[in-house]
Order: C-alpha cells, then sequence, then structure tokens
C-alpha cells in the first residue's frame, strides 16, 4: 500500500521570504513522487516530479522539491514566496511497481502568503 | 497549451438518479483515470483506464460505477444510482507517456 503525509495543514509565510511545504511518503518499491497545486475553483495543476536522478528536482513556478530517500520525504521549497503563489498544494505518489499508475495523495496544505 | 475538460462543472441530481460525467482528455494521451474529493477530504483515486480496459480500481469504484471511451475523444464516468455519499468534486484525468498526470477542472456533483 502506498500513502502520503502532509503534517501541516495550513503554512503562513512573508512574502519574500523562503517556503517550504512538508511531504512524507510510503510505498513498498520505489517512488515516483509529483507536486500539485489547486487554485480556488480550478483543477489540480501539476508542479513538478522526481522519478529518478538528481534528487533536487525544478518545476514551474519557481518551485523545487528535494527527494530524501534516508528520510521519505519530498518536500516543496521556494526560495522567495509571492503573494500569487497562496493556494492549496497536494503531494502524491506512486509505486514504481504500480501498473495502474494510481496517485496516491496527502490531505493537502494550505499556503497563504502574505504582503 | 492542451488542458482536460470537464462537463458539467456542476451536477445536482436527486438520490437513486443516473449520472454521466465527461471528460475530454488531452488528445495525445492514452491513460485516463478518474479521482473524488469529497468536501474537506483528500483526492482519492477511482479508477484508470488504458487500451479500452480498466487497468486498476479502487473499491470505492464499485458496481454502481463505471466508465467508457465512447469515441476518439470522450472519457465518462456513470453512477448508476447516486447516493447522498456520492456528492464530490470528480476530476478527469490523463497522461501520455510520462509520468504526470494533468488533470481536469472537476465536475461537482452534489446528490440531494
Amino acid at each position: 500500500a502506498q500513502s502520503v503525509a502532509q503534517p501541516e495543514d495550513q503554512v503562513n509565510v512573508a512574502e519574500g521570504n523562503p517556503l517550504t511545504v512538508k511531504c512524507t511518503y510510503s510505498v513498498s518499491g520505489n517512488p515516483y513522487l509529483f507536486w500539485y497545486v489547486q487554485y480556488p475553483n480550478r483543477g489540480l495543476q501539476f508542479l513538478l516530479k522526481y522519478i529518478t536522478g538528481d534528487n533536487l528536482v525544478k518545476g514551474s513556478y519557481g518551485f523545487e522539491a528535494e527527494f530524501n530517500k534516508s528520510q521519505t520525504s519530498f518536500h516543496l521549497k521556494k526560495p522567495s514566496a509571492l503573494v500569487s503563489d497562496s493556494a492549496l498544494y497536494f503531494c502524491a505518489v506512486r509505486d514504481m511497481g504500480n501498473a495502474g499508475n494510481m496517485l496516491t495523495f496527502g490531505g493537502g496544505t494550505r499556503l497563504m502568503v502574505k504582503p | 497549451e492542451p488542458e482536460v475538460t470537464q462537463t458539467p462543472s456542476h451536477q445536482v441530481t436527486q438520490m437513486g438518479q443516473e449520472v454521466i460525467l465527461r471528460c475530454v482528455p488531452i488528445s495525445n494521451h492514452l491513460y485516463f483515470y478518474w479521482y473524488r474529493q469529497i468536501l474537506g477530504q483528500k483526492v482519492e483515486f477511482l479508477v484508470s483506464f488504458y487500451n479500452n480496459e480498466i487497468s486498476e480500481k479502487s473499491e470505492i469504484f464499485d458496481d454502481q460505477f463505471s466508465v467508457e471511451r465512447p469515441d476518439g475523444s470522450n472519457f465518462t464516468l456513470k453512477i448508476r444510482s447516486t447516493k447522498l455519499e456520492d456528492s464530490a468534486m470528480y476530476f478527469c484525468a490523463s497522461r501520455a507517456s510520462s509520468h504526470e498526470q494533468y488533470f481536469g477542472p472537476g465536475t461537482r456533483l452534489t446528490v440531494t
């Protein structure tokens, strides 16, 4: 079975400050990891993924995430937050051995960036 | 940029009625998915579809649910006899050979 935990329901950060949104995962095999963002009344937008290779992956809108196998984490980061980054962020995992490719999502973290 | 589209954006139905939620995946994608999100809860996987057949389904996807790709563009989710607990946002997703899935804007289903 695969699972994802996002321990923070909400993260507050001031504009211009760095942000981190935490994610830990559990899979029986090797993970494929994803971050999605959801703006109000919109679907889930793909931000970035880790499949293999470099542990630091870069994605859209200046976001990056670091895969840490020993800590089973995939935290989302951005060096300088914008007010427009305020949204709901979801971490998701797929077990590499999962033929159907289903994603398992975390509960989501609401990011609030204040001016 | 190509997008997954879903119709309708909001569907209200009475308990026991059948509903069909429609999706148009991105045109060159081969893998199709349905997920749902009950208000305030996690996004949950329902079913994946590839090569005109279901490749995986969750426990939620019982006999009341079915999926179909009736033509080359549409991908539908049918709920035969809706229950109050089927009220949720339903998301369609598709992907090509790469790993990331692209999601539609969702259909909010309200069962009264």
